[in-house]
């Protein structure tokens, strides 16, 4: 049992290409999300999935799309990476919603992006 | 103003000390309440979830006032792998898992 995984765990881009971040889990969780930690700031989110082919935009969706074709992955993409995006990204897994709550998440170790 | 705001920081302790974090939240509607750890660069762990009633895990207390919008961390009897910043966190429906920007503690020998 795995948990949450994700790749790649570093990368280095220029400035106007473009990546997919990929994020797995091997929980059955319904929910997944994808979050920037910037120093600061906390974590903020992006985007989020409460099921198979399900997305939605988070706090800071700008410049970000995301799939979840599958309901263990998640995937997180930029189309043409720019400086301010340059920060730790982790993605997140949940259980099924309980009533008038949530439980936990689960957290990947994260991806270190650097846009030059 | 954030929607979840903690001290900042950073708290420097002796081991074996008592130290206490403070959280207060402005959505009134949020549901769920949990404090995490996150080590250097390593991802966010739960270390508690926060309920009505207070609860208790070892030297772990935490405490909830709905009235206040407050949430409080206590641990007891400091170790040095107490050392890490602490998040906490507020979910309601609308936004989802809400982070504040988190408490750094170093436990010192």
């Amino acid at each position: 049992n795995a948990g949450v995984t994700q790749t790649p765990k570093f990368r280095v881009l220029k400035t106007g290409q473009s990546m997919t971040l990929l994020c797995a889990q091997d929980m059955n969780h319904e929910y997944m999300y994808w979050y920037r930690q910037d120093p600061g700031m906390g974590l903020r989110l992006i985007h989020y999935s409460v099921g198979e082919g399900t997305t939605a935009k988070g706090e800071v969706p700008d410049g970000y799309n995301v799939s979840r074709l599958k309901k263990q992955n998640f995937l997180l993409g930029l189309e043409s990476a720019a400086p301010s995006q340059t920060s730790v990204y982790f993605c997140a897994s949940s259980p099924t919603r309980l009533a008038g709550g949530m439980d936990e998440q689960y957290f990947g170790p994260g991806t270190r992006l650097t846009v030059t | 103003r954030k929607e979840v705001e903690q001290d900042p920081g950073p708290f420097n302790v002796p081991e074996g000390a008592t130290v206490a974090f403070n959280c207060t939240y402005s959505n009134s509607a949020s549901q769920s309440f949990f404090w995490y750890r996150q080590d250097c660069r390593k991802e966010p762990k739960l270390l508690m979830s926060v309920y009505s009633s207070g609860n208790e895990d070892g030297r772990f207390t935490a405490q909830l006032n709905r009235a206040s919008q407050y949430i409080s961390l206590l641990i007891r009897d400091s170790k040095l792998s107490d050392s890490a910043t602490y998040l906490c966190v507020a979910y309601n429906y609308g936004q989802n898992f809400v982070f504040g920007p988190g408490t750094r503690l170093s436990v010192l020998p």
